[in-house]
């Protein structure tokens, strides 16, 4: 039951390009989400995040839409940086993060140079 | 930034034995997960703890497993006997009240 569903494994893009990663989900009690950006042998480390009541959320060179309709999310890098190379995990939260998050199984970037 | 903080970062153990993985997560959080990955598959969530009771467990989190916060600083998962499919990252995260979850490096279990 994959309630949240990230369909490309994998995304390469040219450093200085925009990244768009992609996350779907089903559920809709889900109000709050978050990407996380994990780096081998590394634990998950935070991202960006948005509540349900926005339809974006911008942080420097990330930003995050959301359309509820379509029950669709999408993270954007823009430009895209050699360091930002890693896997981008989707994840969701039924109510304002407190509660568990379920992951989506992760999309990986290449940023070349 | 503060740190959530996991020993060890990695654990061989032989199947059948026990294993206790420990977590110190951050200090004023009040909200405490743990989280595993199987090699090549997603993050999937095992436990939740907030007001020193399980709050939320997955089918995951059998009669093996359990989750303990001994003193006011550490927070562990204990697995009974450990099996083959045991073998994971496993995060430990914590969070304050309605905010995003912080997690640590991981421990990686190794069952043989």
């Amino acid at each position: 039951d994959q309630q949240v569903k990230q369909n490309s494994p994998s995304l390469s893009v040219q450093e200085g390009r925009i990244s768009i990663l992609n996350c779907d989900y089903t559920n809709s009690m889900f109000d709050y989400f978050l990407w996380y950006k994990k780096y081998p042998a590394e634990g998950p480390t935070f991202l960006i995040s948005i509540s349900s009541i926005k339809d974006k959320n911008e942080d420097g060179r990330f930003t995050v839409f959301l359309n509820k309709s379509a029950k669709h999310l999408s993270l954007h890098i823009v430009p895209s940086q050699p360091g930002d190379s890693a896997v981008y995990f989707c994840a969701a939260s039924p109510q304002g993060g407190s509660e568990k998050l379920v992951f989506g199984k992760g999309t990986k970037l290449t940023v070349n140079p | 930034e503060p740190e959530v903080t996991q020993t060890p970062s990695h654990q061989v153990t032989q199947m059948g034995q026990e294993v206790i993985l420990r977590c110190v997560p951050i200090s004023n959080h009040l909200y405490f997960y743990w989280y595993r990955q199987i090699l090549g598959q997603k993050v999937e969530f095992l436990v939740s703890f907030y007001n020193n009771e399980i709050s939320e467990k997955s089918e995951i989190f059998d009669d093996q497993f359990s989750v303990e916060r001994p003193d006011g600083s550490n927070f562990t998962l204990k697995i009974r006997s450990t099996k083959l499919e045991d073998s994971a990252m496993y995060f430990c995260a914590s969070s304050a009240e309605g905010a995003r979850a912080f997690f640590g490096q991981g421990t990686r279990l190794t069952v043989v």
